[in-house]
């Protein structure tokens, strides 16, 4: 199906492991970025791709590694957890970087115990 | 990092009233101003992107309008039925520099009581 997914939908892990989050696109966006969303800040961007193997820090990277080497996936990997990186994570994906829709994917639940 | 804000936080209004709310944003390099639906336990659906000044952006019951010189832009519903309970997203980005990237108000939460 069309459309972007992430996966998982729910993950539970403790401080200190790695966790990566998976995003997948089939509109072959050009864009793709990662949020969270934390009571009180709304979405803040993470890091965002302007396509395979270009990526760029957003307004909250610290403690997150991303990848692009195709075009439709744009894994999140946090290195080493932390309590706070519990949060909600929303991939999302477009034709341009501003002007242009962002689709976003259902989220991911993190919690780091 | 932009400053976006959104105004106000909350909201509660009656089915059938028609409601508007306000998004401010820098009007120094003023690039796109996009507006989101985030329903509860979903995923936020984008309502408009609007780039000139003065646009006007319908789509039924739900129109917006954008003042890039004076940095705001309004949304507005008409006859609010409950299904309109949502929270309502802006992001602003603007060209300094390379930073053409949106950045995303806290939203308005609507509630429409029936």
């Amino acid at each position: 199906d069309a459309g972007i997914t992430q996966s998982p939908r729910y993950k539970i892990t403790e401080t200190g492991r790695q966790v990566t989050l998976m995003c997948h696109q089939t509109w072959s966006h050009s864009y793709m970025f990662w949020y969270r969303q934390d009571l009180g800040h709304g979405l803040r961007l993470i890091y965002y791709s302007a396509a395979a193997d270009i990526t760029d820090k957003g307004e909250v990277p610290d403690g997150y590694v991303v990848s692009r080497s195709k075009t439709e996936n744009f894994p999140l990997t946090l290195e080493s957890a932390t309590r706070s990186q519990t949060s909600v994570y929303f991939c999302a994906s477009s034709w341009t970087i501003s002007t242009d829709t962002q689709y976003f994917g259902p989220g991911t639940r993190l919690t780091v115990l | 990092i932009l400053n976006v804000e959104q105004s106000p936080q909350s909201l509660h209004v009656q089915e059938g009233d028609s409601t508007n709310f306000t998004c401010s944003f820098p009007s120094s390099n003023f690039y796109a101003l996009h507006w989101y639906r985030w329903e509860t336990a979903k995923s936020p659906e984008a309502l408009f992107v609007m780039t000139l000044n003065g646009d006007e952006k319908k789509k039924g019951r739900i129109s917006a309008t954008l003042n890039t010189k004076e940095g705001y832009s309004y949304l507005y519903i008409k006859g609010s039925q409950p299904e309109d309970s949502a929270t309502y997203l802006c992001a602003g980005g603007n060209s300094g520099g390379s930073n053409y990237k949106l950045t995303f108000g806290k939203g308005t939460l609507l509630t429409v009581n029936p």
